[in-house]
């Protein structure tokens, strides 16, 4: 079946704009991550939605991060006010994170690469 | 605070030989889950295996083999007769079994494979 999707794959900004990303997970897939690879700071997780419930924003580096997920599947990710150091590739994941199973595999997307200049 | 370490940054082999990447973490968690991901030059991140924190039985698929000791808290990767197609970067990455569980990555081994 289809994977993740994500869009753009490429972005390129100027500071100060901001700029949205997407994800699209796998269909069934309950649990939805976004992560962040930067030449500096490695992998890093950046928020977490399950279905219905709050999401968990903990890794998110300033409030100028937002993510929201519609209806259970897609997700957009917002820079606001873009800064040089978000250059980096976002990085979508998803996961069935069934009630009954204790593990879970994360499945990537191809990501999205963000160049602010 | 869960941590991956990856203490070898890149490794180049030559083909057919075969090369081992290490891995080492930390958790304070009784149950956890080790994984592998591959991450080829297009970027997409490739699930290779996850094991959990019971089962250690060292797992073989193919010339891909791991084996995971909870003694020494390692949870190394085996390419054997490796190929030009290995050539990759490749992370160890570690998650709890409660909460979010997300993914705590190591930072990753650039596997060079000359042919």
């Amino acid at each position: 079946g289809a994977g993740v999707s994500q869009s753009p794959s490429n972005k390129v900004t100027e500071k100060g704009k901001d700029v949205e990303l997407r994800c699209d997970p796998i269909s069934g897939h309950t649990a939805l991550y976004w992560y962040r690879q930067s030449l500096g700071q490695g992998l890093e997780f950046l928020i977490y939605f399950q279905g219905n419930s709050a999401p968990d924003k903990s890794g998110l580096p300033s409030d100028r991060f937002s993510a929201e997920r519609t209806g259970g599947s897609v997700s957009t990710l917002t820079i606001q006010r873009t800064q040089q150091e978000d250059s980096a590739v976002y990085l979508c994941a998803s996961s069935p994170r069934r009630r009954t199973s204790s593990t879970d595999t994360q499945y990537f997307g191809p990501g999205t690469r963000l160049t602010v200049l | 605070a869960q941590k991956v370490t990856q203490a070898q940054t890149e490794i180049s082999v030559v083909e057919k030989e075969d090369v081992t990447l290490d891995c080492v973490y930390e958790t304070r968690d009784t149950t956890y889950y080790l994984f592998w991901y591959k991450q080829p030059p297009s970027g997409e991140l490739v699930f290779l295996i996850r094991r959990n924190s019971f089962d250690e039985q060292n797992e073989i698929s193919g010339r891909y083999s791991w084996n995971f000791q909870k003694s020494t808290s390692s949870f190394n990767f085996t390419i054997t007769a490796s190929q030009v197609v290995d050539s990759a970067v490749y992370f160890c990455a570690l998650s709890g079994d409660t909460g979010r569980r997300a993914l705590t990555f190591g930072s990753g081994t650039r596997l060079q494979v000359q042919p």
